[in-house]
């Protein structure tokens, strides 16, 4: 079947360290994946997604290659500041399965100034 | 302004009574469902519909209802049913087959 694994928070990092959220997956298919992030109280809000091998998504400074030879989906910032401080959420969805999307279950990230 | 709107924000309610969550999109999109998130834990999936007068149960059904008589709508009754239902409630929609899912603010259910 298929799911996400992501790496266990929290995480706590100094402004302009550099970060990396590891996430894997298993899908029967070829999944889009995704990275949420969702600020406290709030929604989720898509950072970025990539839709086929090698594929890379980027926004806001953040970075993520699609690996299917790794079943990877890599979050990476080079320079993290104090307002990225949020949980992240890696996510998966397959046309094969209805376009229904599978969620790892967060990795929380504070940055401290 | 496109987006989705769920009110209200904050709800709370007594045990044993029913309680409804409303969700509205105004990106025409066919499809959308209703999340329950725990603290730190990651979407769980109640309900989707991908379009008007049809939805489906997601994993965690039991104890929730929910009815799709408008593309534009999607509301969520919370029934006394449900054995645990405090938590983080979030809406999301997308295009029909389309592979992106769009998240409302979310609206957190205490029962007291």
């Amino acid at each position: 079947g298929n799911s996400v694994t992501q790496m266990e928070g929290p995480v706590t990092l100094s402004e302009e360290a550099f970060l990396t959220i590891n996430c894997t997956y298993t899908a029967t298919g070829y999944p889009s994946l995704f990275w949420y992030v969702q600020y406290p109280g709030e929604g989720l809000q898509l950072l970025l997604k990539a839709t086929k091998a090698d594929d890379k998504g980027s926004n806001k400074g953040f970075e993520a290659t699609y690996r299917k030879e790794t079943t990877s989906f890599h979050l990476e910032k080079g320079s993290v500041q104090v307002s990225d401080s949020a949980v992240y959420f890696c996510a998966l969805s397959e046309s094969f399965a209805g376009n229904q999307f599978y969620f790892g279950t967060g990795t929380s990230l504070t940055v401290i100034p | 302004d496109g987006g989705i709107t769920q009110s209200p924000k904050y709800l709370f309610r007594k045990e044993g009574q029913n309680v409804t969550l409303s969700c509205e999109q105004n990106l025409n999109h066919d499809a959308m469902y209703w999340y329950r998130q725990d603290p730190g834990q990651g979407l769980r999936l109640i309900y989707y519909s991908q379009i008007v007068n049809d939805f489906q149960k997601g994993d965690i059904a039991e104890g929730y209802s929910v009815s799709r008589e408008k593309k534009e709508s999607f509301p969520l009754t919370v029934t006394s049913a449900q054995k645990n239902p405090t938590a983080f409630y979030l809406c999301a929609s997308s295009l029909a087959g389309g592979d992106t899912q769009y998240f409302g603010p979310g609206t957190r259910l205490t029962v007291l």
